[in-house]
């Protein structure tokens, strides 16, 4: 059973960058997308991006600019970097994995509530 | 992006009532949709893929139609473990898109 696992700072001053990282076990890293998606509090889910294993990334173009998704095979972890937040960036994080039949995602963590505040 | 609509916002049942939720697409998608399950403080749950195809382990009262532009979500019987709110996402397009979310509560 594929487990995911979030890791990252809760609070993040505005204007800095916010760095997560998702650990994976109990499956292969290999051969699929890694996704992360953001959640803010009372709304719907937002995609932000994921990343292939072997490297190629693709990002939402509302967020493309702030937005880097990079992967560690040999730790099967994988990565999100927000730059200039906002409080607007505020939310609970997930990681997911993209399944094998398209744009939508089977496994995720529990997801991590990163707020930014000064 | 294909922007995606929900009705209701909210809807109050009881056990063993049936539920339909209904999800718009703002642009074809043909069968390319999902609808998610989350419980407060957990993370979404995938239920059905490719608008009507369950997933494993997801019981049967839950099922999905539709194409196009229009889309369904029933549960047939509504248990107490169903009480959480339901997202449909559009899995056509880059980016994926999902709802607003549809809350069912307790009547």
């Amino acid at each position: 059973q594929v487990q995911l696992q979030e890791s990252g700072p809760g609070l993040v001053k505005p204007s800095e960058t916010l760095s997560l990282t998702c650990s994976v076990s109990g499956g292969s890293i290999s051969n699929y997308f890694w996704s992360w998606i953001r959640q803010p509090p009372g709304k719907g889910p937002e995609w932000i991006g994921y990343i292939y294993y072997g490297g190629s990334a693709n990002y939402n173009p509302s967020l493309k600019s702030r937005v880097t998704i990079s992967a560690d095979t040999s730790k099967k972890q994988f990565s999100l970097k927000l730059t200039s937040v906002t409080a607007a960036d505020t939310a609970v994080y997930y990681c997911a994995r993209r399944a094998v039949a398209g744009n939508i995602f089977d496994y995720w963590g529990q997801g991590t509530l990163v707020t930014v505040s000064s | 992006d294909i922007q995606m609509t929900q009705s209701p916002s909210s809807v109050s049942a009881s056990v063993g009532d049936r539920v339909t939720i209904t999800c718009r697409a703002s642009q074809g998608i043909s069968s390319w949709l999902a609808w998610y399950q989350q419980k407060p403080g957990k993370a979404p749950k995938l239920l059905i893929s490719a608008a009507s195809s369950l997933q494993s382990g997801v019981p049967s009262r839950f099922s999905g139609s539709g194409s196009g532009t229009e889309f369904t979500l029933t549960i047939s019987s509504l248990q107490p473990d169903d009480f959480a709110t339901y997202y449909c996402q559009q899995a056509n397009s880059l980016p994926p898109t999902f709802g607003p979310g549809t809350k069912v509560d307790f009547k």
